[in-house]
């Protein structure tokens, strides 16, 4: 099966300065890249998603890249706020093999932002 | 729409007791799925639905029975609860190839 794995489990940054988190994963037929935020005590909620056809995505200040080749996405946070202090997920998935919605998480990374 | 709505919120057991974890959803999705949040280790999944009457195991299926007879209900029993299933639950739906929208999550704990 699928294995996701996600560096670096902790990140604190300074306001205003940039954030990168990075997975990697196993199966070269995943084609569906998503991460999560989850605050404390929340909900993991959806944040942005790649998929295999498309090099880098950007919603505001958070931007997904995504190498196929090397089987390696990352996250990438810019002008962080300390709203931005929460846990990340990546994760994993091929939907084309008919498991549906069939996501596979990495550990999760804790980001600080300090004022 | 209320979304996902998971039942209960917190939850005690003692070894050996049974218990189910109930999820619902009102967004008509086709696909849903549990998963459990162990610290470091990330959301693993235990069973997943891609429709009324069709589930399959995940990764850590283990000590856990569902079913779904509607499209909306999921629910997750435990058969036989351990110590070891002490986690936060999250149930989520989604359609076939959309966003994964996720419950708020139901804590037990097993003495």
């Amino acid at each position: 099966g699928e294995n996701v794995e996600q560096h670096p489990s902790t990140l604190s940054v300074q306001e205003g300065d940039s954030a990168v988190i990075k997975c990697t994963y196993s199966d070269s037929a995943s084609n569906y890249f998503p991460w999560y935020k989850q605050e404390l005590g929340k909900r993991p909620q959806l944040i942005i998603d790649i998929r295999s056809n498309v090099g880098e995505k950007k919603d505001q200040r958070i931007a997904v890249t995504l190498n196929k080749t090397a089987k390696h996405f990352s996250l990438h946070i810019t002008e962080t706020q300390p709203e931005d202090s929460a846990v990340y997920f990546c994760a994993a998935s091929n939907k084309l093999t008919g498991g549906g919605n069939k996501l596979t998480f990495g550990t999760g990374t804790q980001l600080k932002v300090e004022l | 729409n209320a979304g996902v709505t998971q039942t209960p919120k917190f939850q005690v057991l003692k070894t050996g007791q049974s218990m189910t974890l109930q999820c619902a959803q009102d967004m008509n999705h086709e696909y849903m799925s549990w998963y459990r949040q162990d610290p470091g280790m990330g959301l693993r999944l235990i069973h997943y639905s891609v429709g009324a009457g069709i589930t399959d195991q995940g990764e850590v299926p283990n000590g856990y029975n569902v079913s779904r007879s509607t499209t909306e209900d999921f629910p997750l029993r435990l058969l036989s609860a351990a110590p070891s299933q002490t986690s936060v639950y999250f149930c989520a739906s989604s359609r076939f190839t959309g966003e994964l929208f996720f419950g708020e999550g139901s804590r037990l704990t097993v003495l």
